[in-house]
């Protein structure tokens, strides 16, 4: 299976704090998302990202989220002012084009405290 | 509203014990099941994708089959390895994919 890759793993912050998960896509990949899962609950979209826009995103994706591929490899997510319902996984995904399979990460597990 | 539900939320088998778990979805125009496997802590890792009714698709003791409202992941002789959470997730007319909570199968030695 192609390899999606995250880091960091695992991230511990206070609450109000910024922080930025990152994600290396695979290389033939175009077609970038990134989903969370709160503890015991659904995978749940966050936002789809093609041609360094964001084409679709959901009403978890507010003004605190923004995302970037600031250097055409690394696909960012940053949460500007962190809140305790933040605490999920986070997943990154990608695909090659809009009717093939996406791929996901490993995920990065944020704590927000 | 695209939506899918996935039964049981649970599963014990015994090794050997072959049985389905099952995925009910309502969608817009489908244009693409998925099956992935999940391990604790871990990323969704990718099983099949169905994209029209009648479609089957195997893999080792896994195969997974699709009608126009659901779609079985049918295990056969299960290992111990296969235990996992097994999610379903569908695709309608947008680029997210939709999720179920998946099923939670564990299956003794």
């Amino acid at each position: 299976e192609p390899e999606v890759t995250q880091t960091p793993s695992h991230q511990v912050t206070q609450m109000g704090q910024e922080v930025i998960l990152r994600c290396v896509p695979i290389s033939n990949h175009l077609y970038f998302y990134w989903y969370r899962q709160i503890l015991g609950q659904k995978v749940e979209f966050l936002v789809s990202f093609y041609n360094n826009e964001i084409s679709e995103k959901s009403e978890i994706f507010d003004d605190q989220f923004s995302v970037e591929r600031p250097d055409g490899s690394n696909f960012t997510l940053k949460i500007r002012s962190t809140k305790l319902e933040d605490s999920a996984m986070y997943f990154c995904g990608a695909r090659a084009s809009r009717q093939e399979t996406q791929y996901f990460g490993p995920g990065t597990r944020l704590l927000v405290l | 509203e695209d939506q899918v539900t996935q039964s049981p939320e649970a599963l014990r088998l015994q090794e050997g014990e072959s049985s389905s778990l099952n995925c009910s979805y309502t969608v817009s125009g489908l244009r693409g099941l998925f099956w992935y496997r999940q391990d604790p802590g871990k990323g969704p890792e990718f099983l099949f994708t169905l994209y029209s009714a009648g479609e089957e698709k195997e893999k080792e003791r896994l195969k997974a089959t699709l009608t126009k409202k659901e779609s079985f992941l049918h295990i056969t002789a299960p290992k111990p390895e296969d235990s996992a959470t097994y999610l379903c997730a569908v695709q309608g007319g947008s680029e997210k994919l939709v999720f179920g909570k998946g099923t939670k199968l564990t299956v003794n030695p």
